[in-house]
């Protein structure tokens, strides 16, 4: 199995811009996970799903943030418009049962927002 | 609001030392606690611990939780310049929900030669 995948590995864009982020889940997973990593705040869950429904977004900072999973094998975070305090590295991670299992980490998208 | 507190911040050992990593938790209805290996890119799951007092080994790392006291530590023996990395913990809340990680800050490791 190839693991999460996630595009692009780096973003760099103006502020102002939308941002797109993507991740396939290991296939057979079907709770997807986005976090954000920065120095300051270590690792921040934004948002789950189950099942391709969102279960929490309570992490999700602003309303400049959004999520989606259309699909098993597919989801999406976007910022718009992006800002310069989200610059961060962005992880998908999978798991392949709703509670109890360890989470499986995409590489992640280093988000630079100037 | 769950909580993960990871000590020391950082480290740096010489290789050869042995370290231990702490970390302290408060959460919901713990069910597990994890420890990941992140180096320069993905977080890797290194172990899950469950249970009070049963120690988890993989080679040279090994791993115990104390539910009582809220806090597991991680070993590792005889270090290498390859254990270099950031060790993070986090824990599982037992509700009825998804694997709702919450992590530390984690500990920066860097073993020297």
């Amino acid at each position: 199995d190839a693991g999460v995948i996630q595009s692009p590995r780096h973003e760099v864009t103006e502020m102002g811009q939308e941002v797109t982020l993507r991740c396939k889940p290991i296939s057979g997973h079907n709770s997807l996970f986005w976090y954000r990593q920065t120095m300051m705040r270590g690792l921040e869950l934004l948002i789950y799903f189950n099942n391709n429904v969102p279960i929490d977004d309570s992490g999700m900072p602003e309303d400049r943030f959004s999520a989606k999973m259309p699909n098993a094998s597919f989801s999406t975070l976007k910022i718009q418009p992006s800002e310069p305090r989200d610059s961060a590295v962005y992880f998908c991670a999978s798991t392949p049962t709703l509670v109890g299992t360890e989470a499986f980490f995409g590489q992640g998208t280093r988000l630079t927002v100037v | 609001e769950d909580k993960v507190v990871q000590s020391p911040l950082s480290l740096v050992v010489h290789e050869g030392d042995t370290v231990t990593l702490n970390c302290s938790y408060e959460v919901t209805n713990f069910r597990s606690l994890l420890w990941y290996k992140q180096e320069k890119k993905a977080p890797t799951f290194l172990f899950m611990l469950t249970s009070s007092g049963i120690e988890k080994k993989s080679g040279r790392l090994s791993s115990i939780l104390d539910k009582k006291e809220l806090f597991s530590i991680l070993n590792i023996t005889a270090t290498q310049t390859g254990d270099s990395a950031v060790y993070l913990c986090a824990v599982v809340p037992g509700t009825g929900t998804a694997s709702k990680l919450t992590f530390g800050t984690g500990t920066r490791l860097q073993v020297t030669l």
